[in-house]
């Protein structure tokens, strides 16, 4: 059983273009997450939705646009897209409980954008 | 703010030898402190984690301390295998959110035979 998991896994377009990623998890976690990792394998966080509700929106330009449709789901859509959008998108889950220590995150195998 | 400072890759290492990743943390409160791996292809998954000073994560052979007073959490392992290689990430959370998880550079580790 894959625990979170995204669609695509390989992503190749053109400029210009709009493209959406799903992810889900079957964990029964509260909140999700949205990363973006560059070549360098520098990790950043582009969002976060607790109970499909918006908690982290880092600094992204807005052609981005998460959306939760239920706590098992957060997508990630993407306008106009841009060279520099190239990158491997991991989307991620856990349960978050304030004052109740250390929690772990799970994240998803990751989906490859090539922006042509 | 916070913020994770880990040594600089890539590590190359023959196999059985010693590993150390130096892991050091600024933050506010009391954070939890973890380190994650990422295999060539795939996404994170954690390796090991501590949640308060002295405490001491390991798991597969590998092993950290948390250590307030120097605000590190380095990562170790006496035996180096060819399947250890991946990229190595130290982490903090809960300094002042439980939300957010902050993660370090990453440092890659390349084991030959």
């Amino acid at each position: 059983d894959t625990a979170v998991s995204q669609t695509p896994k390989y992503l190749v377009t053109q400029m210009g273009n709009d493209k959406s990623i799903k992810c889900e998890q079957n964990l029964g976690h509260d909140t999700m997450y949205w990363y973006k990792q560059d070549s360098k394998k520098f990790l950043k966080i582009m969002f976060s939705y607790n109970n499909k509700e918006l908690i982290i929106n880092e600094t992204v330009p807005n052609r981005f646009s998460p959306k939760s449709p239920d706590k098992a789901h957060l997508n990630l859509h993407i306008n106009s897209l841009e060279l520099g959008d190239s990158a491997v998108y991991f989307c991620a889950s856990s349960q978050v409980s304030p004052g109740q220590g250390a929690y772990e995150q799970f994240f998803g195998p990751g989906t490859r954008l090539t922006v042509l | 703010g916070d913020s994770v400072t880990q040594m600089e890759g890539p590590v190359t290492l023959s196999e059985e030898a010693c590993l150390t990743i130096n892991c050091t943390y600024t933050a506010t409160g009391y954070p939890s402190l973890f380190w994650y791996v990422q295999y060539p292809g795939e996404g994170l998954q954690l390796l090991l984690k501590a949640t308060k000073a002295d405490d001491k994560g390991s798991n597969k052979g590998f092993e950290a301390t948390y250590r307030k007073e120097t605000t590190s959490f380095h990562l170790e392992k006496g035996s180096v295998q060819v399947s250890d290689s991946a990229v190595y990430f130290c982490a903090l959370s809960g300094s002042t959110s439980y939300d957010k998880v902050i993660f370090g550079p990453g440092t890659s580790l390349s084991v030959i035979p």
